[in-house]
């Protein structure tokens, strides 16, 4: 089955590092991605993971995966206020048909302090 | 620059009427998508383009219709069937590789009046 599951929620302070975690279901998944959606905006690609990789680190990002466990993790270094925003995990998924879609958790609202 | 363009940003529409969702793409991608966003649901996949004439339903097709009669062009129309519409909607195209995920435009959200 196709599911992907996050936390809803994530308070951090400023300057704080913030770890956003995920869980996805299809052990086939090519790339796994993270996205950043800020209010009533469309969504930002932050990173992106392949499969073979087990960590990638991009400035104040670095991403986890844990293949057996089908975890990702993003974490956020020295969180700032404008990192305030809800953060998704996808992976993606290819049809026999060679149609490929992304399948998004349900995102995870994370709040920075002051 | 390259992007996706959707509009309008804000529509409202009473009850027992249609109406269209415009999404164009000037990024040469094959694939296009349509998603419903409602909170704490995440994206929900309603319909699906891989290429021109072409379209196929997602997870939650009823009540939408699509057309793709232009590379560029994946017009989303929402019926008087569709019950409860309020919702956030955002339209995505991918590359062919699929390296980079999808482009998403910057939404319209409709309400029903």
């Amino acid at each position: 089955g196709e599911d992907v599951e996050q936390s809803l929620f994530l308070s951090v302070r400023e300057g704080d590092s913030s770890v956003i975690n995920c869980t996805y279901t299809d052990s086939s998944s090519t790339y796994l991605y993270w996205y950043k959606q800020e209010p009533g905006a469309g969504l930002q690609l932050l990173t992106y993971i392949f499969s073979n990789m087990d960590m990638k680190q991009d400035q104040r990002l670095t991403v986890l995966l844990n293949k057996k466990d089908k975890h990702l993790s993003l974490r956020i270094a020295d969180t700032q206020t404008g990192d305030s925003a809800i953060y998704f995990c996808a992976e993606s998924i290819w049809s026999s048909t060679g149609f490929q879609k992304l399948v998004f958790g349900t995102g995870t609202r994370l709040l920075v302090s002051p | 620059d390259g992007g996706i363009t959707q509009s309008p940003k804000y529509l409202f529409r009473k009850e027992g009427q249609n109406v269209t969702l415009s999404c164009e793409q000037n990024l040469n991608h094959d694939a296009m998508y349509w998603y419903r966003q409602d909170p704490g649901q995440g994206l929900r996949l309603i319909y699906y383009s891989q290429i021109v004439n072409d379209f196929q339903k997602g997870d939650i097709a009823e009540g939408y219709s699509v057309s793709r009669e232009k590379k560029e062009s994946f017009p989303l129309t929402v019926t008087s069937a569709q019950k409860n519409p309020t919702a956030f909607y955002l339209c995505a195209s991918l590359g062919p590789t699929g390296l980079y995920g999808y482009t998403f435009g910057s939404g319209t959200r409709l309400t029903v009046v």
